[in-house]
């Protein structure tokens, strides 16, 4: 069946521009979470959504970050007037919480540099 | 809060010698631990995972790891190391209950000599 998709792949952005990465998680997924990787570092959490409910956006950087899933299937993450520190790898993740199982599915991530 | 500690940022070792990879881990609860691997360009992959039933957790491509609660630790082992196994690897604790969000470990490269 199919994983977790993301996109674009690759993004690059000026400096200042506005930017919006996809998210289509695995069919049937209850939970949707973002992570943002830095170079030569472990994923950092940023927002979890349950269906559509955003429950913790605890991670989320700035203001300038924004996350949605409006219908609980696709999510966005949108990113305003990006900055040279967004340049990172953007990682989206699905889960189906079950009692005593709930590993999380990785896309394969969205690179944005920041120009 | 939780955390986990990988204490190596680089291991290598020969193809077909023992492969160790070391995860201490801190949590306020009974924990969810995981192994991801990581190679470039793709996706993480999960290895293995503890849920609180069997301490000692096999997982694919002939990885093992052994909860281990009086150490607090959770390292990765494979008995024989092969060429493909070269990558990143992630130790990972789950946040508490309610939430499930992945707490990560800065990461592990693993090389593989011929």
């Amino acid at each position: 069946g199919a994983g977790v998709s993301q996109s674009p792949r690759y993004k690059v952005a000026k400096r200042g521009q506005d930017v919006a990465l996809r998210c289509d998680p695995i069919s049937g997924h209850v939970s949707l979470f973002w992570y943002q990787q830095a170079l030569g570092q472990g994923p950092e959490f940023l927002t979890y959504f349950q269906n559509e409910a955003q429950l913790d956006k605890s991670g989320l950087p700035s203001d300038r970050f924004f996350a949605e899933r409006p219908e609980g299937s696709v999510s966005t993450l949108k990113i305003q007037r990006t900055q040279q520190e967004d340049s990172a790898v953007y990682l989206c993740a699905s889960s189906f919480p079950t009692s005593g199982s709930y590993e999380q599915y990785f896309g394969p991530g969205t690179r944005l540099t920041v120009t | 809060a939780q955390s986990v500690t990988q204490l190596d940022s680089h291991v290598s070792v020969s193809e077909g010698t023992p492969v160790l990879l070391r995860c201490n881990y801190s949590s306020s609860y009974s924990p969810s631990l995981f192994w991801y691997v990581q190679h470039p360009n793709k996706g993480l992959q999960l290895l293995l995972k503890y849920t609180s039933a069997a301490t000692l957790v096999k997982g694919i491509n002939g990885f093992e790891a052994e909860f281990k609660k009086s150490e607090t630790s959770f390292h990765l082992t494979k008995p024989s190391a092969h060429m493909s196994d070269a990558a990143e690897y992630f130790c990972v604790v789950s946040d508490q209950p309610g939430t499930y969000k992945y707490i990560f470990g800065t990461g592990t490269r693993l090389k593989v000599l011929a």
